[in-house]
């Protein structure tokens, strides 16, 4: 149905391991966003991006990375520094134009470690 | 800090019942308020936000700057209302989005 998609559905890490989560959007938005979520947490900001080649850490970016080469794709690379990476992991995006638009998710990846 | 607390994680109401869902925020500047919605197997996906003072699906809110606080209403609750609803929070201008820990709510017949 277009829009904003994730891959893979479900991912397993082994210990060490660094894994690639996918996030490709078609909708021309400029923002894209990464959130994990955890039962009873809500959702945390990870990282967020308002343009290509421009990306800020959000509140727990510790053991994550990501990159924005190009305006449909901000894939994020959870590390083996990311001690307890076991989560459901949203991506979404935003038109951006100025902050507080509204945000497009994705259906999620959840990550187990093995 | 910045903090969105909705302090009940289950709320459970009979059919044509009201309904509040309850959000309180911290925050030092003007916020922009939202609530998020997730129904059964479907992505997450904006409800209402303040700005637009909307009444979607029968839902209002009203930001209480006094009491810091954005509640979720609606006057009698239909079953497919029954979701996990989140609240959220960021500053004007800012493309930090904050949110709640979520409360779900379950609409029996």
């Amino acid at each position: 149905d277009g829009g904003i998609t994730q891959s893979p559905k479900y991912l397993f890490r082994k210990e060490g391991q660094n894994v690639t989560l996918s996030c490709e959007q078609n909708l021309n938005h400029d923002a894209m966003y990464w959130y994990r979520q955890d039962p009873g947490q809500g959702l945390r900001l990870i990282y967020y991006s308002q343009i290509v080649n421009d990306f800020q850490k959000g509140d727990i970016a510790e053991g994550y990375s990501v990159s924005r080469e190009k305006k449909e794709s901000f894939p994020l690379t959870v590390t083996s520094a990311q001690k307890n990476p076991t989560a459901f992991y949203l991506c979404a995006s935003s038109i951006a134009t100025g902050g507080n638009e509204k945000l497009f998710f994705g259906s999620g990846t959840q990550l187990s470690v093995l | 800090a910045q903090r969105v607390t909705q302090p009940e994680k289950l709320l459970s109401v009979f059919k044509g019942a009201p309904v509040e869902l309850k959000c309180n925020y911290s925050y030092s500047g003007s916020p922009e308020l939202f609530w998020y919605v997730q129904y059964s197997r479907q992505r997450l996906q904006l409800l209402l936000r303040h700005i637009s003072r909307e009444s979607i699906k029968g839902f209002t809110a009203d930001l209480n700057k006094g009491e810091t606080s954005f509640h979720l209403k609606k006057p009698f609750a239909q079953e497919e209302d029954s979701a996990m609803y989140y609240c959220a929070l960021s500053g004007r201008g800012s493309y930090k989005l904050i949110f709640g820990s979520g409360t779900r709510l379950l609409v029996r017949p």
